[in-house]
């Protein structure tokens, strides 16, 4: 049972670098989410998807980018890394006709240099 | 505005005390609300969801719609209950999760 897993588990890139994390569930799970948790923070909603083909934007959204071609892939892209863009970040999936509950993956912590 | 408040960044107990986090938010409606904790080099797990009112490693959460509270409850603490908690609430349209910043609980012997 993989459920769901994010790739890389740990990132170092520089400055204005384009950066890419995976995340990939096996459960079909019709919705998922990119969060970033930062001290202080807590966590923060960057994009979500409702199904394949849609996403929407969360609470900061600025200078990331998501795509969705397939119901269990959900990358998300740094198109031009920043320092404030050094965080841990999560994905999660959900199936809301099933239950409310959210399943995080281990996250990914990405240092911007 | 939908939002999600934990007044306290870090809360240190002995073992063996009571433990309440608190969780107040701002809704208009009912809301869907849940506690999430994070164990150390763990990912983040649900804890408890009000609708279910059941007791998870002996913690509680009653929905106070007066005091539009959420406050997580153990009577006696255990080390293993050090870990990053989470309170959360379901946006308006149902489509995605608020959280709050976090407690930290710190159980001590």
């Amino acid at each position: 049972d993989a459920g769901i897993t994010q790739s890389p588990r740990y990132k170092i890139t520089e400055t204005g670098r384009q950066v890419t994390l995976m995340c990939h569930q096996t459960w079909s799970h019709s919705y998922m989410f990119w969060y970033r948790q930062d001290l202080g923070h807590g966590l923060r909603l960057i994009y979500y998807s409702a199904a394949a083909d849609i996403t929407d934007k969360g609470e900061v959204p600025d200078g990331y980018v998501v795509s969705r071609s397939k119901t269990e892939n959900f990358p998300l892209t740094l198109e031009s890394a920043t320092r404030s863009q050094t965080s841990v970040y999560f994905c999660a999936s959900s199936e809301p006709r099933q239950s409310y509950e959210q399943y995080f993956g281990p996250g990914t912590r990405l240092t911007v240099t | 505005a939908q939002r999600v408040t934990q007044p306290e960044k870090l809360l240190s107990v002995f073992k063996g005390a009571p433990v309440e986090l608190k969780c107040n938010y701002s809704y208009s409606g009912s809301p869907e609300l849940f506690w999430y904790v994070q164990y150390s080099r763990q990912r983040l797990q649900l804890l408890l969801r009000h609708i279910s009112r059941e007791s998870i490693k002996g913690f509680t959460a009653d929905l106070n719609k007066g005091e539009t509270s959420f406050h997580l409850k153990k009577p006696f603490a255990q080390e293993e209950d050090s870990a990053m908690y989470y309170c959360a609430l379901y946006n308006q349209a149902g489509t995605a999760l608020i959280f709050g910043k976090g407690t930290t609980l710190s159980v001590s012997s």
